[in-house]
């Protein structure tokens, strides 16, 4: 079975802060994949990577950053977190050889 | 630009009723279509999918829809259960081969006891 662990199920942070959220896979899969899940506007691309350091932005990659430097983990930072950023945001992989996407727990991110 | 418009918002039916959910792609090079389930406080899973080269997939009381001609795919669940409560996802696949997905905006399903 995959299996994508994210770091934190709950987060509370002030605005301003710099916040990173952590996603691990416990297989050697390419690609992983960032979104945010807000009501009524289903689940949006932030940023993809396919390999370790190599990242590519999505739909809405504004005001987020990407970073892989091994390829089980790929982190997600809100340079200077804002309330419009409170969501719940998912994490996602796929093998690289089969379409198919298995997303991870989510953490739910308030922005105070 | 790519675009999955995803029908009804809500749903309700009585438990033993079916229910059936649709969705519309923009992109006519989606070739790839996965529904996911996502239940209170977890993650979205896999429930069913179907390629571009198939009409139908069946799985048990789940089953999938395509008609690539009119850009349309509908989920169809049979016989429904509280247990089916849940909101549900459809998805199309973005041409670029590195299997990404553009996501409807999702369905929230209550089964009435």
């Amino acid at each position: 079975d995959v299996k994508v662990t994210q770091s934190s199920r709950y987060l509370v942070k002030r605005t301003g802060e710099k916040v990173f959220l952590e996603c691990v896979q416990d297989m050697d899969h390419e690609n992983m994949f960032w979104y945010r899940q807000d009501p009524g506007l289903g689940l949006r691309l932030i940023y993809f990577s396919y390999d370790v350091k190599m990242k590519e932005k999505g739909d809405i990659p504004e005001g987020y950053s990407v970073s892989r430097e091994k390829k089980e983990r790929f982190s997600l930072i809100l340079e200077s977190a804002s309330t419009n950023q409170t969501s719940m945001y998912l994490c996602a992989i796929n093998t690289g050889t089969k379409e198919t996407q298995y997303f991870g727990p989510g953490t739910r991110l308030l922005v105070l | 630009g790519e675009n999955v418009e995803q029908h009804p918002s809500t749903l309700s039916v009585q438990e033993g009723d079916s229910a059936v959910i649709k969705c519309t792609y923009s992109d006519s090079a989606s070739n790839y279509f996965p529904w996911y389930k996502q239940e209170l406080g977890k993650g979205p899973q896999l429930i069913i999918d179907i390629r571009s080269n198939v009409g139908e997939k069946k799985d048990q009381r789940i089953a999938v829809t395509l008609n690539k001609t009119a850009k349309h795919f509908s989920l169809h669940i049979t016989e429904t259960q509280p247990e089916d409560s849940a909101v549900y996802f459809c998805a199309a696949s973005r041409v670029g081969g590195t299997y990404k997905y553009i996501f409807g905006t999702g369905t929230r399903l209550k089964v009435l006891a």
